[in-house]
């Protein structure tokens, strides 16, 4: 069975400053991986995915994500934040054969201060 | 431009009390999954169906039983609500199986409260 590990519950970075959040994954073989933005009061929205190919994806609003195999990783990135950046972000992983279900991670609150 | 819409997206009920929430998608769907979401803990699967009138368990199915009678429609049931049930109830769907290409839409959520 697949799992999904973000380490951290809160990031607060400035506007305009890059933001990394990190997630580790774990699956016997190619996973899919995908993250969501979650905005208070609102359901997820997909931000990228990753299924497979070239290992660095672009997504909407700005973000990328990177595939690291070796690392078992799928990080988020965004050079540049802004205020409406602030949310809540989940990454998931699905298994690539055999199995209907995706794997939430626990979450990373993203708080940007002025 | 509906997408997936949840019903109702406020509650309180009082234990023992039972209820349905409702989860309509309009995207010709075939997957249909209920999510709770509480703090600290992500999302958990609660109960999917991969088509009109399948059902399965997920991650955390105890006290709660699913229908899906209609291919648009996926009903959450709770028969005997308890105040470890209080949560955000989350509906989502996709065109095919979710860890194969296709990603889940998710509805706004139904904020749920036992006393």
């Amino acid at each position: 069975a697949q799992s999904v590990t973000q380490p951290d519950i809160h990031i607060t970075v400035s506007e305009g400053a890059s933001l990394e959040l990190r997630c580790n994954y774990s699956y016997g073989a190619t996973p899919y991986l995908f993250w969501y933005v979650q905005s208070p009061g609102q359901g997820l929205q997909l931000l990228l995915k990753y299924f497979s190919g070239d290992t660095l994806v672009q997504g909407i609003k700005g973000f990328e994500a990177e595939f690291k195999r070796s690392q078992s990783s799928f990080n988020l990135r965004k050079p540049s934040v802004h205020w409406s950046d602030a949310a809540e972000y989940f990454c998931a992983v699905g298994a690539s054969f055999g199995n209907e279900k995706l794997t939430f991670g626990t979450g990373t609150r993203l708080t940007i201060i002025p | 431009n509906a997408g997936v819409t949840q019903t109702p997206k406020f509650r309180v009920l009082k234990t023992g009390q039972s209820m349905t929430l409702l989860c309509a998608q309009d995207m010709n769907h075939e997957y249909m999954y209920w999510y709770r979401q509480d703090p600290g803990m992500g999302l958990r699967l609660i109960h999917y169906s991969v088509g009109e009138g399948t059902t399965a368990k997920g991650e955390v199915p105890d006290g709660y039983n699913v229908s899906r009678l209609k291919k648009q429609n996926f009903l959450l049931g709770l028969e005997s609500a308890a105040p470890s049930q209080t949560s955000v109830y989350f509906c989502a769907s996709s065109y095919g199986q979710a860890g194969i290409n296709q990603p889940q839409h998710f509805g706004d959520g139904t904020r749920l409260s036992i006393l």
